[in-house]
């Protein structure tokens, strides 16, 4: 299986700061058809996850253009312009270009 | 909107067959696939399989000797058996359209005697 990794494990932020997420893969998620499957979700305390981000940088409905995706090959980014406490939460990456799909670890998004 | 609604049993015993159901509303199951994804409490996320409104299914290799998926397009619900549990398969069980594109609410499913 590919192996997503996130760091850092727990982000500390200051309302209204900056936050940044990365997230590797132990393989390129360049898929045959020349897309990048990877996906971004965010899961507030005792909800679902919801995706904010899919395919490295498209921002689904509805999500705030503070969170914007980058990146490519192994090398990918979730980053939030000015958190607001709204955005509490654990944060997961995912990729599905490659069977299965699997998750990165999350990354605990919190207010100092 | 999508809508996705899991539902069945809480409580089951080891070593047998857990039984879901996601009910979708809001659109219909045809066309898509469809997701079931599981997260022990307190843990990360873990993708069980999928099918395809057609019957066409995919499954995790590390589940597939245990993980049945299928679908009823007339009713728009697709269903998980997961047959030999153990208490590893405690978890809340999602169902989920596609990649995760819209979610249920999650059922938490407990394998004790």
């Amino acid at each position: 299986d590919v192996v997503m990794t996130q760091s850092p494990l727990s982000l500390p932020v200051t309302l209204g700061q900056p936050a940044s997420i990365s997230c590797r893969s132990s393989q390129s998620l360049v898929y045959s058809d020349g897309n990048t499957y990877l996906n971004w979700f965010q899961q507030r305390p005792g909800q679902s996850p919801r995706r904010l981000i899919y395919k490295v940088s498209n921002r689904d409905s509805g999500v705030p253009d503070r969170f914007s995706g980058s990146g490519s090959g192994t090398d990918f980014t979730l980053k939030i312009s000015r958190v607001e406490a709204e955005d509490v939460g654990v944060y997961y990456c995912m990729q599905g270009t490659h069977w299965p799909p699997t998750f990165g670890g999350g990354t605990k998004v919190e207010i100092k | 909107q999508v809508q996705l609604q899991e539902s069945g049993p809480g409580l089951v015993k080891p070593s047998e067959t857990l039984s879901l159901t996601c009910t979708v509303s809001g659109g219909s199951i045809s066309s898509y696939y469809w997701s079931w994804i599981r997260q022990p409490p307190g843990k990360g996320l873990e993708w069980i399989g999928y099918i395809y409104y057609s019957g066409s299914t995919n499954y995790n290799p590390s589940l597939k000797s245990r993980v049945t998926i299928s679908v009823d397009t007339s009713k728009n619900q697709f269903s998980l058996k997961l047959s030999s549990v153990t208490a590893a398969d405690t978890a809340v069980y999602y169902c989920a359209r596609g990649h995760g594109q819209y979610w249920g609410q999650g059922t938490l499913v407990t394998v004790s005697s």
